[in-house]
């Protein structure tokens, strides 16, 4: 079965600091899609990056980066100078190229402190 | 660009009741749209896959008699709980996958639906 880990349910970080959040796979398929969502207290999932699998270069987007690590099957999140805006949950989550559906982790909730 | 709209955003309804969500994609065309269910400080289950013209696609374990789904158009797809009960009560999400597109999915800002 393919699962996604997250396992830092929450965590916290002072303003302008750096906080990584963990997540690992598995699969056993050699092509898929990671995502990193946001949901903020509104509810409304954000789109934060995302990789593609056969890409060995990290995504990055503005203060978002990611480690992907295809071998170890892990895909963290790296949010660089932390602002009281990204306080919400992350939901990391996979998607093979096969399908239509993507699995979830149970996501990280990351309070960001003044 | 790619804005997905939910309505109603909260509904309260007595038990027995039937309630209808619907999910739009408001600047681009979907073919396939996602129905998942969030239940309180957990993480999105899908419930089912709906495709443009076609019968929706349900996961293991969800009745597709009670979860009522159409997607009758590019840019709209509902969601009808049928009889509803207590235990349906939930936060109800949908996304969209862009005509053409074969990866992101683009959420909507949810319902949630109170029975009484």
């Amino acid at each position: 079965a393919q699962t996604v880990t997250q396992s830092q349910p929450e965590m916290s970080v002072q303003e302008a600091e750096t906080v990584t959040l963990s997540c690992t796979y598995d699969t056993s398929e050699n092509n898929y899609y990671l995502f990193w969502y946001k949901q903020p207290p509104s509810r409304q999932m954000i789109l934060v990056i995302r990789q593609e699998a056969y890409k060995q270069q990290n995504a990055t987007e503005n203060r978002f980066s990611v480690n992907f690590q295809k071998a170890a099957k892990s895909f963290s999140l790296k949010i660089s100078d932390s602002q009281l805006g990204d306080t919400a949950m992350y939901f990391c989550a996979f998607r093979p190229y096969n399908t239509d559906k993507l699995i979830f982790g149970t996501g990280t909730r990351l309070q960001v402190f003044p | 660009g790619a804005v997905v709209s939910q309505h109603p955003s909260r509904v309260i309804c007595k038990s027995g009741t039937s309630v209808k969500i619907e999910c739009r994609s408001l600047d681009f065309q979907a073919t396939t749209m996602f129905w998942y269910r969030q239940f309180p400080k957990q993480s999105l289950m899908l419930m089912a896959t709906s495709n443009e013209g076609s019968k929706a696609t349900y996961e293991q374990g969800v009745e597709k008699d009670k979860f009522l789904i159409n997607h009758a158009s590019l840019t709209l797809s509902t969601l009808t709980v049928t009889s509803a009960h207590p235990e349906d009560s939930s936060f109800y999400i949908c996304s969209a996958r862009m005509a053409g597109s074969t990866d992101t999915q683009y959420f909507g800002p949810g319902t949630r639906l109170t029975v009484l």
